[in-house]
């Protein structure tokens, strides 16, 4: 399966970007990479994902570099609600339409007032 | 976003009792769900994948005849763990993938259970 490399924490101020980096050199050419975030104690929630190119929604945005060894997932505008622990994720095919999502042990982001 | 519910949100049973655990998928139907559990300050782990009528597939070094996994519909997905023990006690949760290939995994609210 391919791996993925986080920080094992990171903090940021209230209300600037935070920018949450993954390394996942291994991926081959169809995996497609995951963020989701785990507030304590609830279960895990998705957030983007993308396969090259970069991608935005109304939570985040997820920056792939063009060998796709890396991602970086940015929260524009971070707040107290946001502390939560980050997972990147590379979804490993399993042959027809099933895949499986392997946890890693993610990222503790913790925003500061 | 697709909505998971899991129940019971909190069970505490004796040891060497059997505990059900619920996922549903309430707004979609899921022909594929999963199950991880997560044990305190760890990440979650993939226990198995559950595929509506027909056998789950387990991780290795997961015991199927401990831990049951039905699902017989569309929508819903159980998880028996069967005589449980102390090491058993964990927060256990299920999600659900939204149709297709490129599908969205949902997760639902997690299962914690505690075995005395």
């Amino acid at each position: 399966d391919a791996k993925t490399t986080q920080p094992p924490s990171m903090d940021c101020a209230e209300g600037r970007a935070a920018n949450l980096p993954c390394n996942h050199s291994t991926i081959s050419g169809n995996e497609y990479v995951y963020w989701y975030r785990q507030i304590h104690s609830q279960g895990p929630q998705y957030i983007i994902h993308g396969l090259k190119n970069n991608e935005t929604n109304e939570m985040a945005s997820l920056i792939i570099t063009e060998d796709r060894k890396s991602s970086t997932l940015i929260l524009p505008h971070a707040t107290l609600r946001d502390t939560a622990v980050y997972y990147c994720i590379v979804r490993v095919e399993r042959g027809g339409s099933n895949y499986k999502l392997t946890f890693g042990k993610g990222t503790l982001l913790t925003v500061n007032p | 976003g697709a909505v998971v519910s899991q129940h019971p949100s909190r069970v505490i049973c004796k040891s060497g009792t059997s505990v059900k655990i619920e996922c549903r998928s309430l707004d979609f139907q899921a022909t594929t769900m999963f199950w991880y559990r997560q044990f305190p300050k760890q990440s979650l782990m993939l226990m198995a994948t559950s595929n509506e009528g027909s056998k789950a597939t387990y991780e290795q070094g997961v015991e199927k005849d401990k831990f049951l996994i039905n699902h017989a519909s569309l929508t819903l997905s159980t998880l028996t763990v069967t005589s449980a023990h102390p090491e058993d006690s964990s927060f256990y949760i299920c999600s659900a993938r939204q149709g297709g290939s490129t599908g969205e995994l949902f997760f639902g609210e997690g299962s914690r259970l505690t075995v005395l």
